[in-house]
């Protein structure tokens, strides 16, 4: 059974400060996405990382996939209040085709002034 | 503009009632997926549908049941044998083997 974790759950951080949210998987896959969703909506789309090595980058966020260490991370430079949101991991569910996605439990991150 | 449209935005269901949760979307997508979120969790998957008329469980699937009759439609029926339906809905689509997911805008289920 895929399972995904990610931690931080919660993240307080100051305005300028950085930091990285880990999204750690149990089986193989090669395909990994991260959420954005802001409270009582639906998820955004932030990042689709299709093979091993791949980052990309948006603004101030910024994410990496190792497939050989089951990881990705997504890396927050000098923070702003905006990015207050809950963030999430998603991992194709092996053995399967298609987008049937499997979730971490999300990364609440607060932006304080 | 093509999107997923879910309705109502909220509902509400008294104890042992069925109700029904409508997802269409008009990207031309293939795949159609419902997933369930609780409080301070992530999304679990309810049921997806690769083409129309054939649908598979996903990882909580008790209590609830779908069809895919059309391309376009995928409506989740939360039945009184689901004994917490209180949570978030969202359905999503795409194309089958693609990349990407897109969601709706979701739909607030409460118990009264």
């Amino acid at each position: 059974e895929l399972k995904v974790e990610q931690n931080p759950l919660f993240l307080s951080m100051q305005e300028g400060k950085n930091y990285t949210i880990y999204c750690n998987y149990s089986t193989t896959s090669d395909r990994l996405y991260w959420y954005r969703q802001d409270p009582g909506k639906s998820l955004e789309s932030l990042f689709v990382l299709l093979s091993n090595g791949a980052v990309k980058q948006e603004g101030r966020l910024m994410a990496s996939l190792d497939t050989k260490a089951r990881l990705s991370t997504l890396h927050i430079t000098a923070a702003v209040h905006d990015l207050s949101a809950t963030y999430f991991c998603a991992v194709v569910s092996p053995r399967t085709s298609g987008s049937r996605l499997t979730f971490g439990e999300g990364t609440q991150l607060t932006v304080n002034p | 503009d093509g999107g997923i449209t879910q309705s109502p935005k909220y509902l509400f269901r008294k104890e042992g009632q069925n109700v029904t949760l409508s997802c269409e979307q008009n990207l031309n997508h293939d795949a159609m997926y419902w997933y369930r979120q609780d409080p301070g969790q992530g999304l679990r998957l309810i049921y997806y549908s690769q083409i129309v008329n054939d649908f598979q469980k996903g990882d909580i699937a008790e209590g609830y049941s779908v069809s895919r009759e059309k391309k376009e439609s995928f409506p989740l029926t939360v039945t009184s044998a689901q004994k917490n339906p209180t949570a978030f809905y969202l359905c999503a689509s795409s194309i089958w083997g693609a990349t990407e997911a897109f969601f709706g805008q979701g739909t607030r289920l409460t118990v009264v």
